[in-house]
């Protein structure tokens, strides 16, 4: 069964500084999406950025970027220029080549100050 | 199309009742998906349907929970003889594999409180 595991569960940043999520999974399927979600406070949950395996180059949307390691199976997101309201909780999940589930980490809380 | 709706927002039930929830996916999403969230965790999968066929149920769906999704459009998730465990966020998520932007939407959730 694929796992996904985020070892971080608080990160703080300062405002206009870059921050790196950690994330990393384990499957032994060959072709899988990986997404980044962000859920502020009693929000809903929103898509930040999606990654599919048999592409190479790492998925970038705007200030959120991602390091995708596929041998190593790690999965990371960087904010850069990190602002007030990028403060939420952040979830790592994995989607398998069928696209019947979705497995999430435990996520990493972020919090940005002034 | 204004992305996934959930009914009601929240719901406070005593122990024992049975509550029902609704969730209106994407019209054109053909994949829909019930998670349970606890607070500060993350969402834990239930269940899922393509179409009208429920394709898979997690075995954190007990024989007391029950979804539906007739005529593959809204769905409903009925929780019978309540237990104070069953206190969660419950995400309804749709998706289509077709779509260009492939990613699962997810509705703001149903709190549920058993008192």
């Amino acid at each position: 069964a694929q796992t996904v595991t985020q070892s971080q569960p608080e990160m703080s940043v300062q405002e206009a500084e870059t921050v790196t999520l950690s994330c990393t999974y384990d499957t032994s399927e060959s072709d899988y999406y990986l997404f980044w979600y962000k859920q502020p406070p009693s929000r809903q949950m929103i898509l930040v950025i999606r990654q599919e395996a048999y592409k190479q180059q790492n998925a970038t949307e705007n200030r959120f970027s991602v390091n995708f390691q596929k041998a190593a199976k790690s999965f990371s997101l960087k904010i850069s220029d990190s602002q007030l309201g990028d403060a939420a909780m952040y979830f790592c999940a994995y989607d398998n080549q069928a696209g019947t589930a979705l497995i999430f980490g435990k996520g990493t809380t972020l919090s940005v100050s002034s | 199309d204004t992305g996934v709706s959930q009914d009601p927002r929240h719901k406070i039930t005593k122990r024992g009742q049975n509550v029902t929830f609704r969730c209106d996916p994407i019209s054109e999403h053909n994949r829909l998906y019930w998670y349970r969230q606890t607070l500060g965790q993350g969402p834990e999968f239930l269940t899922y349907f393509q179409n009208e066929a429920q394709l898979e149920k997690s075995r954190l769906l007990s024989d007391r929970f029950s979804a539906e999704r007739p005529k593959g459009s809204f769905s409903t998730l009925e929780i019978q003889r309540t237990e104070q465990g069953d206190s969660a966020m419950y995400l309804c998520a749709s998706s289509s594999r077709t779509s260009q932007n492939y990613g699962y939407t997810f509705g703001s959730g149903t709190r549920l409180t058993v008192v």
